[in-house]
């Protein structure tokens, strides 16, 4: 089975300051591994994927993901966060093959001007 | 492209009745779409996943007689929560996989919140 970790629920960052949102992961085989986000009132909103090939994942909103298999992870990186980045945002894994996805709890980002 | 939409975004039932959730691919075809239920700051839980022209998948420990899911064509999924109770209230969200397209890539719809009295 498959899980995923995101800690803390709530992440405040500074208006151009670096986003950095932890992802943890187990699964019994390769995974492949989503962000995603979502707005208020909106569904979710896929920002990257690892499926194959490249650890370093670059998605929309000039955001990107490297999987580092030694470590278990997919974190979620943004040099320079705006204000439009304020959201809910989810990490999920899916087995190899295996189009069921697990989801962590969320993180709720809030950027302060 | 790539447009789910879900009906009604809330609903606010008394406890014992039925209701019915749609699900719909806008732009495309679906032979899988999925349902999930988000607790307050919980993660999303795969309920079922639900196959064009055959009967859904649940997961373990949800009720298939309590939450009846229906995917008679390729743009249409509907969950119907059956006599339900307080506990029940949640937010329901749909997703789908293009027929044809990559696997693992679902579209998601924006939910829809019940509340049962």
């Amino acid at each position: 089975a498959q899980s995923v970790t995101q800690l803390g629920s709530h992440v405040s960052v500074s208006e151009g300051a670096l986003v950095l949102l932890r992802c943890n992961y187990s699964s019994s085989v390769p995974p492949y591994l989503f962000w995603y986000v979502q707005y208020p009132n909106q569904g979710l909103q896929l920002l990257l994927k690892y499926t194959t090939g490249a650890t370093l994942v670059k998605g929309i909103n000039g955001f990107e993901a490297e999987f580092k298999k030694s470590e278990t992870s997919f974190h979620l990186t943004k040099p320079s966060a705006h204000m439009s980045d304020a959201a809910e945002y989810f990490c999920a894994v899916s087995p190899y093959g295996n189009n069921r996805l697990a989801f962590g709890k969320g993180n709720q980002v809030v950027v302060i001007p | 492209g790539a447009v789910v939409s879900q009906h009604p975004s809330r609903v606010i039932c008394k406890s014992g009745t039925s209701v019915k959730i749609e699900c719909r691919s806008l732009d495309f075809q679906a032979t899988t779409m999925f349902w999930y239920r988000q607790f307050p700051k919980k993660s999303l839980m795969l309920m079922a996943t639900s196959n064009e022209g055959s009967k859904a998948t649940y997961e373990q420990g949800v009720e298939k007689d309590k939450f009846l899911i229906n995917h008679a064509s390729l743009t249409l999924s509907t969950l119907t929560v059956t006599s339900a109770h307080p506990e029940d209230s949640s937010f329901y969200i749909c997703s789908a996989e293009v027929a044809g397209g990559p696997k693992n890539e679902q579209f998601f719809g924006p939910g829809t919140r019940l509340t049962v009295l």
